[in-house]
């Protein structure tokens, strides 16, 4: 069956960054793409972006340009998000999802099915 | 502030058929596909709806959606108490060329 699994939660202090990685299995990778949505304690969800498995291209939210990267590696069917300058309100679970939109994000048509199982990072001086 | 607007909560009893709105502009719901993500404490959310209508498998058809213009409503029929949940429209919005949300609304079955 199709399954997203990521890493471990992580601690960090404000200023530093964290990697989180997001394992695909059950599906052909490299034929969709992967978005990136977080959601702080108590709160609701924010997507965070996209990127294609198959091109590499991204599409980054307005709120997180220039902080963000994300990256894929279709030899182990993973993908990454890096977030820098981290700060305390980026305490929250992040969760990456199997997005169906491969070329190009500009129109619409994403949709998350299914999504990993979350990995907590936490702010904290 | 969510850019589509969600009511913080609903409530019904077994049975009974209960509508979640969500409002948002024409540069997302009102030109675009609207998506319902159901998310149970603890949990990833689970894709319900998508591109307007259609169920992943494994959804009941208990579950639909409508539209009109700048808004989008589920509608969850023979309510059950297992569909306690938070559930959240999204949509993509032309004018920020990304993925928006709603703030989430919390059913709860009495």
């Amino acid at each position: 069956q199709v399954q997203l699994v990521q890493s471990g939660g992580e601690v960090k202090k404000p200023g530093a960054s964290v990697k989180v990685s997001c394992e695909a299995s059950g599906y052909t990778f490299a034929s969709y793409g992967i978005s990136w949505v977080r959601q702080a304690p108590g709160q609701g969800l924010e997507w965070m972006g996209w990127i294609s498995a198959y091109t590499g291209k991204t599409n980054y939210a307005q709120n997180f340009q220039g902080r963000v990267t994300m990256t894929t590696d279709t030899s182990t069917s993973s993908a990454y998000m890096e977030l820098r300058s981290l700060r305390s309100d980026d305490t929250a679970v992040y969760y990456c999802a199997k997005d169906p939109i491969v070329y190009g994000s500009g129109s619409g048509g994403h949709y998350f099915d299914p999504w990993g199982q979350g990995t907590l990072v936490t702010v904290s001086s | 502030q969510s850019v589509l607007t969600q009511p913080p909560s609903a409530s019904g009893t077994p049975g009974q058929r209960v509508t979640i709105s969500c409002s948002g502009s024409s540069s997302n719901i009102g030109g675009n596909s609207a998506y319902w993500y159901q998310q149970f404490p603890g949990t990833a959310p689970k894709l319900l709806i998508y591109k307007n209508n259609q169920r992943p498998s494994g959804v009941p058809d208990r579950f639909s959606v409508s539209k009109s213009g700048t808004s989008a409503s589920l509608a969850i029929s023979g309510l059950r108490s297992e569909d306690e949940a938070d559930y959240y429209c999204a949509a993509w919005d032309d004018r920020l060329s990304g993925v928006v949300f709603g703030g989430g609304t919390k059913l709860t079955v009495l």
